[in-house]
């Protein structure tokens, strides 16, 4: 086990709501990144946080949106939801900065559906 | 052109034989790079780094070959249990932070 945990598990949302997923990343990680992975493709970069800050965006819109807090949690928010919204979200745990080669470890992932 | 590109198979695998796949990435400046395997419906999990001299994991062995921005996986005496998708991760040359660009999978099917 890689020792980072998402919530919720599953989740079904109905178009035009919000949504907030959360992460906590492995203990000692200080970098986590989020990503989206629909059914049948590769995990795809929203955005990565790295000490509470922002270090990089993936090519997805405003309305994807989140935050990393002083014990390096994170939260994934997602607002005006789409039906393309539905897919795997998946958290990566890693120590950022220049520490490492960049290997990152994953959460089990939320599995969100938009009807 | 995809940034990793990769077959998606499947590849059909007989039990014990051996089963080699590539991908290839397009920014040369990359720095780091990886192979996840993905069981259906999980989470990828980090099977091994791939470093220039190559490396060796047990049955599995890993290559890089930056001439030519490819990176290759191959399994040896393939088990029923390395049936998954595989995944090929490059770590693109950025300023900061460590934003892994995934392919979209090679799938493998261990048969008896």
């Amino acid at each position: 086990e890689t020792g980072v945990t998402q919530s919720p598990t599953h989740l079904i949302k109905t178009r035009g709501q919000q949504v907030t997923l959360r992460c906590s990343s492995q203990s000692g990680h200080n970098t986590v990144s989020w990503y989206q992975q629909a059914l049948g493709q590769g995990p795809q970069f929203i955005f990565q946080y790295y000490r509470e800050e922002e270090n990089g965006r993936g090519n997805f819109p405003p309305r994807f949106s989140g935050l990393q807090f002083p014990n390096y949690s994170s939260e994934l928010n997602v607002n005006a939801l789409e039906l393309d919204d539905s897919a795997l979200y998946l958290c990566a745990s890693s120590l950022g900065g220049t520490s490492g080669r960049g290997e990152q470890y994953f959460g089990p992932g939320t599995r969100l559906t938009v009807t | 052109r995809k940034e990793v590109e990769q077959d998606p198979g499947p590849f059909n695998v007989p039990e014990g034989a051996t089963v080699a796949f590539n991908c290839t990435y397009s920014n040369s400046a990359s720095q780091s790079f990886f192979w996840y395997r993905q069981d259906c419906r999980k989470e990828p999990k980090l099977l091994m780094s791939v470093y220039s001299s190559g490396n060796e994991d047990g049955r599995f062995t890993a290559q890089l070959n930056r001439a030519s921005q490819y990176i290759s996986l191959l399994i040896r005496d393939s088990k029923l249990s390395d049936s998954a998708t595989y995944l090929c991760v490059v770590n693109p040359a950025q300023a900061a932070g460590n934003k892994l660009t995934f392919g979209g999978g090679t799938r493998v099917l261990v048969k008896p």
